[in-house]
């Protein structure tokens, strides 16, 4: 059983660019969770879906926006690059428990 | 893989001691606790989970304790191994599919 899978492991970005990020979910698992992680901190919560809907979103700018596919995959997308969105986003599935399990990242460099 | 946690918090623990990581959450009314290991350059990792009705919870080698009194949980693993180094996190949560919030975090570091 694939344990939740995000692509690409690496990504490098200048400033102003746009940037996608993918995630798959544990199987059975029909809800994503984004975070994003910068050096040293904990993981701070983006926004959620579930039922290809944005059900509820942190405290991040609009540049940051996201889907959910039919197959319960998900995009994290992020405008007009910063250089504090240099870190590691996570993806976390779960279903109705609520157990978030988390895939490896996908660290973003942006120069 | 790069650093997860540069100037965090760090517990040093000879191999085969008992270590005992503490966490202050901040919501009162959080129902549901989980701690992560995220090792280098990796995702957390579920170890333990305790919901707000229960104060302490066993699972193998890992014991979670939680005092709702004082906002405190921690986190106790016998016998570290010097695979159990790693920064740990305490996440709260409402319950349900709600947003984890996590805590500051925790390196610990097992000394062979």
């Amino acid at each position: 059983d694939a344990g939740v899978t995000q692509s690409p492991t690496h990504l490098i970005k200048t400033r102003g660019q746009q940037v996608t990020l993918r995630c798959s979910p544990k199987s059975g698992h029909d809800t994503v969770s984004w975070y994003q992680q910068a050096l040293g901190q904990g993981p701070q919560f983006i926004f959620q879906y579930y039922e290809e809907e944005e059900r509820q979103r942190g405290n991040f700018p609009d540049r940051f926006s996201g889907h959910q596919f039919p197959n319960y995959s998900s995009e994290l997308n992020v405008n007009a690059l910063l250089l504090g969105d240099s870190a590691l986003y996570l993806c976390a599935s779960s279903w109705d428990t609520g157990t978030q399990y988390f895939g490896p990242g996908t660290r973003l460099t942006v120069l | 893989g790069e650093s997860v946690g540069l100037h965090l918090p760090t517990l040093s623990v000879q191999e085969g001691d008992n270590s005992i990581i503490n966490c202050a959450y901040s919501n009162s009314a959080s129902d549901y606790f989980i701690w992560y290991k995220q090792e280098s350059g990796k995702g957390p990792q579920f170890i333990i989970d305790i919901r707000s009705n229960m104060d302490k919870r066993q699972g193998q080698r890992v014991t979670v304790l939680l005092n709702k009194t004082v906002k405190h949980l921690s986190l106790q693993i016998a016998a570290t191994q010097p695979g159990d180094s790693a920064v740990y996190f305490c996440a709260e949560t409402l319950g349900g599919n709600t947003p984890l919030v996590f805590g500051k975090g925790t390196r610990l570091s097992v000394i062979a």
